[in-house]
């Protein structure tokens, strides 16, 4: 595997149910992102790791919950999500300089009944 | 509130043409752009990044910064139909240290043979 992978590519759940999505980064890099995409709207910033720490929660509802336990991995644990979180959740990886690139995962497209 | 403004278009131009995409962005504090191009349904994919101001030419892709304007663009010279995407400029926001992207909405770009 090269690049940034993520699982599932899709996910169907009902509001109750609670769902993990999963993300890895082969490129050496030690920050890592969670970003949201719904339609006709700017990419939304959810969560910032560095070196495994939380640096960033963007005003994020408690139903999604970050876990960084390592710099490759990050994962989105979903519960109790309501319909309008239906939506391509992007993550991302890059080095700790602020000019550095941010390169981005195939996305999860998630669709909440 | 940072913000990043593009238009939405639809841009439309003919193969071969050169097609022109502008952004806009309000943190004068911002030190490092990128432009992505996202097809539909996948992942945004890294076009080109500028820090400095002036022209960065890559193959038939030439970004332009100017800061003072607060200002960047994106020309596309020999446009293809596989060029058909939208693209997404992004902003680092000034200060930051964990390269904080903004993005705007996107411009929807039409190549037609």
């Amino acid at each position: 595997e090269t690049g940034v992978t993520q699982t599932p590519r899709h996910l169907v759940m009902g509001m109750t149910n609670k769902k993990s999505l999963k993300c890895e980064q082969h490129l050496g890099h030690n920050a890592m992102y969670w970003y949201k995409q719904s339609a006709k709207k700017p990419l939304e910033l959810m969560f910032v790791y560095s070196l495994e720490e939380r640096v960033e929660n963007n005003s994020v509802p408690s139903r999604f919950s970050p876990e960084c336990p390592n710099s490759s991995h990050l994962f989105l644990h979903l519960h109790t999500l309501q319909p309008e979180d239906s939506a391509l959740y992007l993550c991302a990886s890059s080095g700790a300089k602020s000019t550095d690139t941010q390169y981005f995962g195939p996305g999860t497209r998630l669709t909440v009944l | 509130q940072k913000e990043v403004e593009q238009n939405s278009g639809p841009l439309s131009v003919p193969e071969g043409a050169i097609a022109s995409l502008n952004c806009t962005y309000s943190d004068r504090g911002s030190q490092s752009f990128f432009w992505y191009r996202q097809y539909s349904g996948k992942s945004p994919e890294l076009i080109m990044f500028i820090y400095s101001n002036g022209d960065k030419e890559d193959g038939r892709f030439t970004a332009q910064l100017n800061k003072a304007s607060q200002y960047v663009s994106l020309l596309i010279r020999d446009s293809q139909p596989s060029d058909s995407a939208t693209y997404l400029c992004a902003v680092n926001g000034g200060g930051s240290t964990l390269g904080r992207l903004y993005f705007g909405r996107g411009t929807q770009l039409t190549v037609w043979p």
